[in-house]
């Protein structure tokens, strides 16, 4: 079965750094896309970041733009996203995921990590 | 960014019933959707893409349809299981804007 299982997360002052980390197994990883959404407490999904497969492009939203890098290593599976200068509103639940693209219909996002809580908070 | 807008953001609804949510994107999205299942502590689930395509594994109760602009998700016969957040996703363009969320709770 395709999985994501992601590690990392915490408690981190304002201004402070975390890398999370997204190991990825039953599927090519090397050939996909991979994007990092969040969720802040009662809030909703929020997407902030994508890589390609050779990691010639990255994205990022706005919100995040200039303080967080994605990268990925495909010889171990892994995807991570590291976040520095860490802001009280980047407190959120950040989840690792999968985009797989269906030609003439669409792009998806599956197989999710289960998610990994950051808290921002002095 | 093309802006999801989801309605209604929460809706009351019994087993058995027929319950659908809409999402209208600010641009046209070539059908380019998603709709996610979320449940609180858990990863969103993936129903349907590409506005209409059902998920592997995904019961046969839940159907999506649009064009454009505008689209829709229903659910026929809503199960017990079926209580749960539900947000559509556009992939036309980046950033892969989510709506803002519908909360389907027991009536």
């Amino acid at each position: 079965e395709e999985e994501l299982v992601q590690s990392g997360g915490g408690l981190v002052q304002p201004g402070g750094s975390l890398r999370l980390s997204c190991v990825a197994s039953e599927f090519a990883f090397s050939s996909d896309w991979m994007h990092w959404v969040r969720q802040a407490p009662g809030g909703g999904l929020e997407w902030v970041s994508r890589i390609s497969p050779d990691e010639t492009y990255t994205t990022f939203a706005d919100s995040v733009k200039g303080r967080f890098t994605i990268s990925r290593d495909n010889a171990k599976n892994i995807l991570y996203l590291q976040m520095n200068s860490l802001r009280v509103e980047d407190t959120a639940v950040y989840y690792c995921a999968r985009a797989k693209t269906v030609s003439g219909i669409g792009r998806y996002f599956d197989p999710w990590g289960q998610g990994t809580l950051v808290t921002v908070s002095s | 960014d093309i802006e999801m807008t989801q309605s209604p953001s929460s809706l009351s609804a019994s087993v058995g019933d027929r319950v659908t949510i809409t999402c209208r994107a600010s641009q046209t999205i070539s059908k380019f959707i998603n709709w996610y299942q979320k449940k609180p502590g858990k990863a969103p689930k993936l129903l349907l893409y590409g506005a209409a395509s059902l998920q592997s594994g995904v019961p046969s109760r839940f159907s999506g349809s649009g064009s454009g602009t505008d689209y829709s998700l229903t659910v026929t016969g809503l199960q017990p299981e079926d209580f749960a957040t539900y947000y559509c996703q556009q992939t036309y363009n980046t950033p892969y804007t989510f709506g803002q969320g519908t909360k389907l709770d027991v009536k």
